[in-house]
């Protein structure tokens, strides 16, 4: 069975701090990866990632692949009272009949204090 | 504000019941994402539409349908419905080319109470 697990589950650090969350999965097929930031409500999208070694950067955020340990990882640098939310890693996958899925992990809730 | 609608954005109903949750997606979109988030399970991927077709299918019950019109609008329905069926229901749109599915943009989501 397909599955996408986060680690840590949850996550206190303080303003100033880098984190790093991990993302790992098994599924068949795999497509892309995808890491979302949710806060109080909608998930917004951060990063898609679908090839391996290519790191993605949108300021104190990046992102990189490992396609042959399956894993991800979601870096935050000098974090802020402003990334204290639920980050999210989806993985979208397609079956041998040509049908797309997308399994979300359950995430990993970051608090940052100031 | 992601550009995605979602209508209405609370609605409270009784068991057995059927309810009809709408979406519009961002301009220019084609796909659509249906997704349900309840305290226990997290985030779960229901379906997903590409211009008016069903293109993938996650853990959605038979009880949940949804369909895409030509005006790329989409609509989830929930029939004969359960307290379990308790959640926030999200509609994500995209822009798919190529094959791939770029960055969702979510709405802002249902609250659904079965009460």
């Amino acid at each position: 069975e397909d599955k996408v697990v986060q680690s840590p589950l949850s996550l206190v650090v303080h303003e100033g701090d880098t984190v790093t969350l991990n993302c790992s999965y098994e599924v068949t097929n795999f497509r892309s990866l995808l890491w979302y930031k949710q806060e109080k409500k909608a998930p917004t999208f951060l990063f898609m990632l679908t090839s391996s070694g290519i790191e993605k950067k949108s300021g104190r955020l990046s992102s990189i692949l490992d396609k042959k340990e399956l894993f991800s990882i979601l870096n935050i640098t000098a974090t802020q009272t402003g990334d204290s939310a639920v980050y999210l890693c989806a993985v979208e996958t397609i079956s041998t009949s040509g049908t797309y899925k997308y399994i979300f992990g359950t995430g990993t809730r970051l608090k940052v204090l100031a | 504000d992601s550009g995605v609608t979602q209508t209405p954005k609370h609605l409270i109903t009784a068991t057995g019941q059927r309810v009809t949750l709408r979406c519009s997606p961002r301009s220019g979109d084609l796909s659509v994402y249906w997704y349900q988030q309840s305290l226990d399970q997290g985030l779960q991927f229901l379906i997903q539409y590409y211009n008016g077709e069903e293109r993938a299918k996650g853990n959605i019950l038979e009880r949940f349908s949804a369909q895409q019109f030509p005006d790329l609008h989409s609509e989830l329905n929930l029939s004969s419905l359960e307290l379990g069926d308790s959640a926030l229901y999200f509609c994500a749109s995209s822009p798919t080319t190529g094959g791939y599915s770029y960055e969702q943009y979510f709405g802002p989501g249902t609250r659904l109470t079965v009460t």
